[in-house]
């Protein structure tokens, strides 16, 4: 089975703090995505990596930045985290079929 | 742009009920359309992948279909059951894209 792992369920930040999301897959999947989920909005691609170093802009990518190191590692980066950056952080990984897995999410909260 | 949409929002259906639940597309020119599940406060389970070649997938009670003339995806469900209450959603890439783009999902409960 795929499995797709992030770093925490839940998270509690401080406005203006750095905040590293990590996410980790095990199949040796080429691409992997990080979304955000918010109520009434549904999914929203924040960025994707395709390859190790390669990584492009999804929909709304300001305030985040982007780490593939390692084939398995995607990590999303909030440099100075914001309350309007609450929300739940989904990752996902595909190989070159296209159907996509997700981990279990992470609940951040800025205060 | 592509956009996804799910009608209706919500949907409540007594146990045992067949259903279907809808997902439509803007842009006729999608590789792929993928059906997911969330159950509250958790990721997305991917349910059926429908590759653009394709006109239906079957996995146990759910049977997606895809017509991409008329822009439209269907998810049947068989003899539902409480433990199928989620999110369903559906998601559509298209050819050249490794973005999905989601529907907002459409609430299912499935009262005992």
């Amino acid at each position: 089975d795929v499995k797709v792992t992030q770093s925490s369920r839940y998270l509690v930040k401080r406005t203006g703090e750095k905040v590293f999301l990590e996410c980790v897959q095990d199949m040796d999947h080429e691409n992997m995505f990080w979304y955000r989920q918010d109520p009434g909005l549904g999914l929203r691609l924040i960025y994707f990596s395709y390859d190790v170093k390669m990584k492009e802009k999804g929909d709304i990518p300001e305030g985040y930045s982007v780490s593939r190191e390692k084939k398995e590692r995607f990590s999303l980066i909030l440099e100075s985290a914001s309350t309007n950056q609450t929300s739940m952080y989904l990752c996902a990984s595909r190989k070159t079929v296209p159907e996509q897995y997700f981990g279990p999410g992470t609940r951040l909260t800025v205060t | 742009k592509q956009e996804v949409t799910q009608i209706p929002a919500a949907l409540s259906v007594p146990e045992g009920e067949n259903l279907v639940l809808n997902c439509s597309f803007t842009d006729s020119a999608i590789y792929n359309l993928q059906w997911f599940r969330q159950d509250p406060g958790k990721g997305l389970t991917s349910l059926l992948l429908i590759q653009s070649s394709q006109r239906e997938q079957t996995s146990g009670r759910l049977n997606a279909s895809l017509d991409k003339s008329s822009g439209r995806s269907t998810l049947y469900i068989a003899a539902s059951q409480p433990g199928d209450s989620a999110t369903y959603l559906c998601a559509a890439n298209q050819g050249g894209s490794e973005k999905l783009v989601f529907g907002k999902g459409t609430k299912l409960t499935v009262n005992p």
